[in-house]
């Protein structure tokens, strides 16, 4: 069954620094997530993203993160300055053909992200 | 804005049992809501969609229901098995097309 794949399991980055965050979705998908889980707390929405553009966003994606898409398969996460309370397990997820929850939205295993 | 609870405390359930986790809403009923499941370490794993025009959906052991009166939804396991073991999220669609999540029920299925 496809995966969606996440890259690297666990990052460990010094406060300020700035840091990537790689998927690869699912290949036939048309909607791509990301989210982010504090430890012990909820799964929180950051941003979809769709035909190459950013297509929902939360309060959570400020000017520190951005999303981009730069080639057919990777789609990756940046966050820029980071600090200690950005500090979780960040999900990457896709979905087949509509956004939101009319679709499922198939998850990799999460990269952990410690700022030190 | 919309907000999930889940009965954040653990459900332990006897093998063989069914096991029953409840998702209430408060605000607007959704026009879809989802059932995932989270081991500890991985990312969620889909269940369940059930949409606001269905009273109920099955898939083999797993039956979601959505009762958009009392803005609540039922996930049963039946004939629960130590391997069901795991968090169960509900999730939701709001306004702006974003799914919001509930904490999670923790179930334990004890031998």
């Amino acid at each position: 069954e496809p995966e969606v794949t996440q890259t690297p399991s666990h990052q460990v980055t010094q406060m300020g620094q700035e840091v990537i965050l790689r998927c690869v979705p699912i290949s036939n998908h048309l909607y791509f997530y990301w989210y982010r889980q504090i430890l012990g707390q909820k799964v929180e929405f950051l941003v979809s993203f769709y035909n190459n553009e950013i297509s929902e966003k939360s309060e959570i994606f400020d000017d520190q993160f951005s999303v981009e898409r730069p080639d057919g398969s990777n789609f990756t996460l940046k966050i820029r300055s980071t600090k200690l309370e950005d500090s979780a397990m960040y999900f990457c997820a896709s979905s087949e053909m509509d956004r939101g929850g009319n679709q499922p939205q198939h998850f990799g295993d999460g990269t952990r992200l410690s700022i030190l | 804005s919309q907000k999930i609870e889940q009965n954040s405390e653990a459900l332990n359930i006897q093998e063989g049992k069914t096991a029953t986790l409840t998702c209430n809403y408060t605000n607007y009923s959704p026009a879809y809501l989802q059932w995932y499941r989270q081991d500890p370490g991985r990312g969620p794993v889909f269940l369940l969609l059930i949409r606001e025009n269905e009273k109920e959906k099955r898939k083999e052991r797993l039956k979601v229901t959505f009762d958009t009166t009392l803005k609540q939804s039922l996930f049963h396991i039946t004939a629960s098995q130590p391997a069901d073991s795991a968090t169960y999220l509900c999730a939701l669609e709001d306004s702006n097309y974003q799914l919001i999540w509930g904490a999670g029920t923790k179930l334990i299925i004890k031998p």
